[in-house]
């Protein structure tokens, strides 16, 4: 169980188009989703906190005309990476919160990413 | 007082022998504390979880030894082997915090660890 999807695995873009990324909790319901973005070798940084129903919260430096967080359901949230540019090149995970442990236990699930490469 | 500090960055360990990774934090609201394993090119998995509530966890090959007082924790593998050569994360985050930081985890640096045959 708690698995997390998330499609494209891999995409390559050419510099000014978008890029949708889906993720989506698979035998469970998810309250939040968050999105982080990875670079080679470090660690995962939190990009924003997506809730269903309600507009994501952003951390701090990142541009939420960029990055538009849409979560639609209790099992999907999307990423819409707007312009692509090269400097937008990475790794880009999600992770979902079980809603049936929200509260007591906060396990995240992660999907397996998703890498962008803009041209 | 958000980070989270693991060392080592990297770890090499012969097969057979005992790897360990430490964390330490700062933040005395912080009451979960999970450990992820990575593979180049996948997501994080979780490994295994602790709650300050309990000293020591153990599944498998895998302990987590927490030090409430010292406000540190590290992860144990015994008998590693080479399919355990990944990255590991530690984390945590406040069950309870309010408001936008619900369920936020602060991660680690990472620790690359190698498992030699």
């Amino acid at each position: 169980g708690a698995v997390v999807s998330q499609h494209p695995s891999r995409v390559i873009c050419k510099s000014g188009t978008s890029v949708k990324i889906e993720c989506r909790s698979l035998d469970f319901q998810a309250t939040t989703m968050f999105w982080y973005r990875q670079f080679p070798k470090k660690s995962l940084m939190l990009m924003a906190t997506s809730n269903e129903g309600s507009k994501a919260t952003y951390e701090q430096g990142v541009e939420k005309d960029k990055f538009l967080i849409n979560h639609a359901s209790l099992t999907l949230s999307t990423l819409t990476v707007t312009s692509a540019h090269p400097e937008d090149s990475s790794f880009y995970i999600c992770s979902a919160d079980d809603i049936s442990t929200s509260g007591m236990q906060n396990t995240q699930y992660f999907g397996p990413g998703t890498r962008l490469t803009v041209l | 007082q958000q980070q989270v500090k693991q060392s080592p960055q990297s770890l090499i360990v012969q097969k057979g022998g005992i790897s360990i990774i430490n964390c330490a934090y700062e933040n005395t609201a912080f009451d979960y504390f999970p450990w992820y394993q990575q593979f180049p090119g996948k997501g994080p998995a979780l490994l295994i979880a602790i709650r300050p509530d309990v000293s020591e966890k153990k599944e498998g090959r895998f302990t987590i030894s927490f030090n409430k007082s010292a406000k540190q924790f590290s992860l144990h593998i015994m008998d590693s082997q080479p399919g355990d050569s990944a990255t590991y994360f530690c984390a945590a985050s406040s069950t309870y915090a309010g408001g936008t930081s619900y369920g936020k985890l602060t991660f680690g640096q990472g620790t690359i660890l190698t498992v030699h045959p």
